[in-house]
């Protein structure tokens, strides 16, 4: 079946430091990759997305490459602060179809400490 | 300003009693889903809609039944046959095969 496995956290960094959080996926097909970000008692927000192989998602300095060959999907950040301190989950969709549902990891808790 | 409102923000349900959680939209959005998220698990699909009148189960449907009355809205009843409700609940929605947008979630405790 389709999954989406996540590091497994929680994460802590000092500020200003490089992130990476490793997403690998297993799918019959060519999904589409998500990042989301879900910051305390919030809902989550797409961060980043990408649609086919080599296509980078990218927004607010992070980073993420959709890896056919390795079926990785890597959040990066070359330089976190503080207010990055959330949890992350990488997920994957098929369009078309009669579903369009997202599937989610389990998400990777990132503190991050001035 | 668009976007999807979740009500209320946290719920307390006893023993035995059904309770419904809001999810209203005003993105125009065909559909409507609804997620469980507990501590270490990600997030788990409980129902879908993708027009009105029509919805399908997700993975964890048992003890949940929603309804699509209008395009808009799209309630969740937590019955008294979800023997463990305590979770945080997010509704979401999207245009047909583009990302979903969430709520901020109901938090759901029992007394």
């Amino acid at each position: 079946g389709n999954s989406v496995t996540q590091m497994e956290g929680p994460v802590t960094l000092s500020e200003e430091a490089f992130l990476t959080i490793n997403c690998t996926y297993t799918a019959t097909g060519y999904p589409s990759l998500f990042w989301y970000v879900q910051y305390p008692g919030e809902g989550l927000q797409l961060l980043l997305k990408a649609t086919k192989a080599d296509d980078k998602g990218s927004n607010k300095g992070f980073e993420a490459t959709y890896r056919k060959e390795t079926t990785s999907f890597h959040l990066e950040k070359g330089s976190v602060q503080v207010s990055d301190s959330a949890v992350y989950f990488c997920a994957l969709m098929f369009y078309g179809g009669s579903q369009g549902n997202l599937i989610f990891g389990k998400g990777t808790k990132l503190s991050v400490k001035p | 300003d668009g976007g999807i409102t979740q009500s209320p923000k946290y719920l307390f349900r006893k023993e035995g009693q059904n309770v419904t959680l809001s999810c209203e939209q005003n993105l125009n959005h065909d559909a409507m889903y609804w997620y469980r998220q507990d501590p270490g698990q990600g997030l788990r699909l409980i129902y879908y809609s993708q027009i009105v009148n029509d919805f399908q189960k997700g993975d964890i449907a048992e003890g949940y039944s929603v309804s699509r009355e209008k395009k808009e809205s799209f309630p969740l009843t937590v019955t008294s046959a979800q023997k463990n409700p305590t979770a945080f609940y997010l509704c979401a929605s999207s245009s047909i095969g583009q990302p979903q947008h969430f709520g901020d979630g109901t938090r759901l405790s029992i007394l």
